[in-house]
């Protein structure tokens, strides 16, 4: 059965970076693209971007420049770093298979606090 | 960017309820469109594609409907399981973009 299984929770410092992993099985990797989509405390979701099949890269405005997507072909592994973590970045990160998404991750959340 | 717009942002329903939310698009996306569920504390669960197609495994009380610019989710009888907040997502164009939700409530 097709399992995203992420990275544990994180607690970070304003202007820190974090890293979250999101382990594909189940399914050929590199016949699918992953999403990143983040959710704040009591908010909606928001699409933060994508990395398709063959490695291309598509993100949104709001993080050009602070976020980057890539993926592990040999462990079927995504990850998704984000730099200069703000407080408003706290909020649970979710990976998500394909362009139009079916199976999703559990999340991770990131709390981001001095 | 393509706005989504769902409407209502909640509602209050009955068990056996027939439930209709409706998304709305600022743009036409042809039937490049989801919805998902999502219970307090969960992943996101993903019901449906292509406006109208349901994923593996989701039940047929759930359908959906629409191309363009105006979409809808409809759950036919209301189920405890059922109580959940609902969320449309555009894939035509990046960046994909979610409506605001639509939090289902037990009345």
């Amino acid at each position: 059965q097709v399992q995203l299984v992420q990275s544990g929770a994180e607690v970070k410092k304003p202007g820190a970076s974090v890293k979250v992993s999101c382990k594909a099985s189940g399914y050929t990797f590199t016949s699918y693209g992953i999403s990143w989509v983040r959710q704040a405390p009591g908010q909606g979701l928001e699409w933060m971007g994508w990395i398709s099949s063959n490695g291309i890269t598509n993100y949104i405005q709001k993080f050009q420049g602070r976020v980057t997507m890539t993926a592990d072909t040999s462990t079927s592994t995504a990850y998704m770093e984000l730099r200069s973590l703000r407080s408003d970045d706290t909020a649970v990160y979710y990976c998500a298979r394909g362009v139009y998404i079916d199976y999703w991750g559990q999340g991770t959340l990131v709390t981001v606090s001095s | 960017d393509i706005q989504m717009t769902q409407s209502p942002s909640s509602l209050s329903a009955s068990v056996g309820d027939r439930v209709t939310i409706t998304c709305r698009a600022n743009q036409g996306i042809s039937n490049y469109l989801g919805w998902y569920q999502q219970k307090p504390g969960k992943a996101p669960k993903s019901l449906i594609y292509g406006a109208s197609n349901l994923h593996s495994g989701v039940p047929s009380k759930f359908s959906g409907s629409g191309s363009g610019t105006d979409f809808t989710l409809t759950i036919s009888s209301l189920q405890p399981e059922d109580f959940a907040t609902y969320y449309c997502q555009q894939y035509s164009t990046y960046p994909r973009t979610f409506g605001q939700g639509t939090k289902v409530e037990i009345k």
